[in-house]
């Protein structure tokens, strides 16, 4: 089946680590993207990558860092630099116009 | 800087009809998309308008209108299942197909 699959659903870090989430596609996108969403908040980009070895800051890419060696691949590192790192994380990509997501990671720093 | 305006909840009856309005103002505009996220789950695609007017599929449609900067989602025949939170998302011009979200309406469909 084609589609975005994120890994962990759920993950647990202490405060001070960094942490990586994992995102593969298999729909042959070339763009890739990571958003953080908070309670009562919108999506809020954090990269985004429309080609491998490249891409590009969100509006919040502070305390954070991504590679894009494969074109299927586009992990989302969260540093301890990151403030506030509690949140649900989802993937997506995009074709022509339409992002698809992936089921989303919530990760607890405590 | 980009703003994008949804009501932050709505309640209706089941087997009614809704709309859900969003207002936007930003630098650019290639388009405006509706999803569906339901609670801890990922957003899925509901519609896609680039051009003024309605777009209808099945018990779900969207409108634009481009010189006011507005859009609307109706959706007719509730169900319980369509207990979500709705989000209206902006592709920005300049590349990257980058969206830019409003904050989501929940929306709750009581018996």
């Amino acid at each position: 089946d084609g589609g975005i699959t994120q890994s962990p659903k759920y993950l647990f870090r202490k405060e001070g680590q960094n942490v990586t989430l994992s995102c593969e596609q298999n729909l042959n996108h070339d763009a890739m993207y990571w958003y953080r969403q908070d309670p009562g908040q919108g999506l809020r980009l954090i990269y985004y990558s429309q080609i491998v070895n490249d891409f590009q800051k969100g509006d919040i890419a502070e305390g954070y860092s991504v590679s894009r060696e494969k074109k299927e691949s586009f992990p989302l590192t969260v540093t301890s630099a990151q403030k506030n790192p509690t949140a649900f994380y989802l993937c997506a990509s995009s074709g022509i116009y339409e992002q698809y997501f992936g089921p989303g990671t919530r990760l607890t720093v405590t | 800087g980009q703003n994008i305006d949804q009501p932050t909840e709505m309640t209706a009856t089941e087997g009614a009809i809704v709309q859900i309005n969003c207002t936007y103002q930003t630098s650019g505009f290639n388009g405006l998309f509706w999803y569906q996220q339901h609670a801890g789950e990922a957003p899925t695609f509901l519609s896609y308008n680039v051009l003024d007017g309605l777009e209808e599929k099945g018990r779900f449609s969207s409108f634009l209108s481009r010189s006011k900067g507005y859009s609307y989602l109706l959706l007719k025949e509730l169900q319980m299942k369509d207990s979500a939170s709705y989000l209206c998302a902006v592709i920005l011009t300049g590349g990257g197909n980058k969206l830019t979200f409003g904050t989501g309406t929940q929306l709750k469909v009581e018996l």
